[in-house]
């Protein structure tokens, strides 16, 4: 699977958009690209994920660059709750096989007020 | 609510205690998965099940045995665990078949042996 490379930390103010990025400049054709976050103690929540195309849900957005080595993902408004490391995870689906996740150290978000 | 419960929430237990995990997925998902967080690390991957077969095993001691009676249920058996054993035990599930399986994780058991 392709590795990822993340920022360690960043900061965002309450009700600005947050743009996390990623690279996976390794990731091959059939490979998705995952984003999880993970708020202190709690288990790792699914957030959005992709292939190809840039993609919408109700939690945020994720902008893949055409070459698709890197990727963005965009929480609009970002919120006081927002606060957690976020994982970005490439990771071939093949049929038949479990989608064992591998996670790195992600990119600790912290929403300012 | 994510679809996977995880039982009890936290856990303490002494070294020569023989205690169990439970994780129960309502997703209808045939793969269920065992990680392990330790303090200020990484998730790391313990074991794999596709349909109740075990299919990895991360080079995880034997004093953790994992059981998977059904595609609902994981079960993860301790004994005679060690203080460096104590961290947060998640459990997740996936759907195998095409696309992308999105795996879903419960809330975890905090560990804590003494």
């Amino acid at each position: 699977d392709a590795k990822t490379t993340q920022p360690p930390s960043m900061d965002c103010a309450e009700g600005r958009a947050a743009n996390l990025p990623c690279n996976h400049s390794t990731i091959s054709g059939n490979e998705y690209v995952y984003w999880y976050r993970q708020i202190h103690s709690q288990g790792p929540q699914y957030i959005i994920h992709g292939l190809k195309n840039n993609e919408t849900n109700e939690m945020a957005s994720l902008i893949i660059t055409e070459d698709r080595k890197s990727s963005t993902l965009i929480l609009p408004h970002a919120t006081l709750r927002d606060t957690a490391v976020y994982y970005c995870i490439v990771r071939v689906a093949s049929r038949g096989a479990t989608n064992k996740l591998i996670f790195g150290t992600g990119t600790l978000l912290a929403v300012q007020p | 609510e994510t679809g996977v419960t995880q039982t009890p929430r936290h856990l303490v237990m002494g070294m020569t205690n023989k205690k169990s995990l439970k994780c129960e997925q309502h997703l209808g998902h045939n793969a269920m998965y065992w990680y392990k967080q330790s303090a200020k690390k990484p998730l790391e991957l313990m074991f794999v099940y596709n349909f109740k077969e075990q299919t990895e095993n991360n080079s995880v001691p034997s004093r953790f045995s994992p059981e998977c009676p059904n595609s609902s249920h994981l079960f993860l058996h301790l004994h005679t665990l060690q203080p460096e054993d104590s961290a947060l035990y998640l459990c997740a599930s996936s759907q195998v078949g095409t696309g992308a399986q999105v795996a879903f994780f419960g809330q975890g058991t905090r560990l804590t042996v003494v």
